[in-house]
């Protein structure tokens, strides 16, 4: 299986700052007959459902807002949310869609500092 | 409106069994991949299984495989996650999730808590 490794574990920062999410696998996702990385990146607020923000690592989700972007190619992925709103604080999940058994992150805890 | 919607959750000792459904509505059901997540207390999602549309290809993580089992009847927009030999570490949070055209989960359920202690 491949292993998903997001830094860091958790992270607090201010409102209207950014905040980065890193995300490594041990092997590349990045199909090569189509150019596509099989990653996505996922919101889950307490209590609640995860929610589709990223797929093919850099594309948003319809509906997304633009704050949050995705990068990254191959084995390194990032997830960026540009100017953190209240509404943000959640555990943040990368997920590689690449082999039939499909494999998460550990997720990052994202808090208001 | 378009929904998955598990049951079958509860709470049941180690060693006995339990079937979860997931209940899809308001989409063409049999067009999808279909999934089981399940999210631990106090731990991340863990990718359990998957169902092809036609339910001809089916894979499982290796903590389950050999104990559960992904059904799905197309008939009834519903798919099931039979779980037997429940342990412990099975407790958890249960999500069916449906894979869109972008390959990722586009849509999941509320989820259904499955409880195993003694």
């Amino acid at each position: 299986d491949i292993v998903m490794t997001q830094s860091p574990d958790s992270l607090a920062v201010s409102l209207g700052e950014r905040a980065t999410i890193n995300c490594k696998s041990n092997q590349s996702v990045l199909y090569s007959s189509n150019n596509k990385n099989y990653l996505a990146w996922y919101q889950q607020k307490l209590g609640q459902s995860p929610k589709l923000l990223i797929y093919w690592a850099s594309t948003r989700e319809s509906g997304v807002p633009d704050r949050f972007s995705g990068s990254g190619s191959g084995t390194d992925f990032t997830l960026t949310i540009s100017g953190l709103q209240a509404e943000d604080v959640a555990v943040y999940y990368c997920q590689q869609y690449y082999t039939t058994t499909w494999t998460f992150g550990q997720g990052t805890k994202v808090e208001i500092k | 409106q378009v929904q998955l919607v598990e049951s079958g959750g509860g709470v049941v000792q180690p060693g006995r069994s339990l079937r979860l459904s997931c209940a899809a509505s308001e989409f063409s059901f049999r067009s999808y991949s279909m999934h089981w997540v399940r999210l631990a207390p106090g731990k991340g999602l863990q990718w359990v299984a998957v169902i092809s549309n036609d339910g001809a290809h089916i894979f499982y993580a290796d903590s389950v495989k050999g104990r559960f089992t992904i059904s799905r009847d197309n008939s009834k927009n519903t798919v099931y996650l039979q779980m037997n030999s429940l342990r412990p570490e099975d407790t958890a949070v249960y999500y069916c999730a449906r894979v869109g055209p972008q390959i990722a989960f586009d849509l999941w359920g509320q989820g259904t808590m499955v409880t195993v202690s003694s």
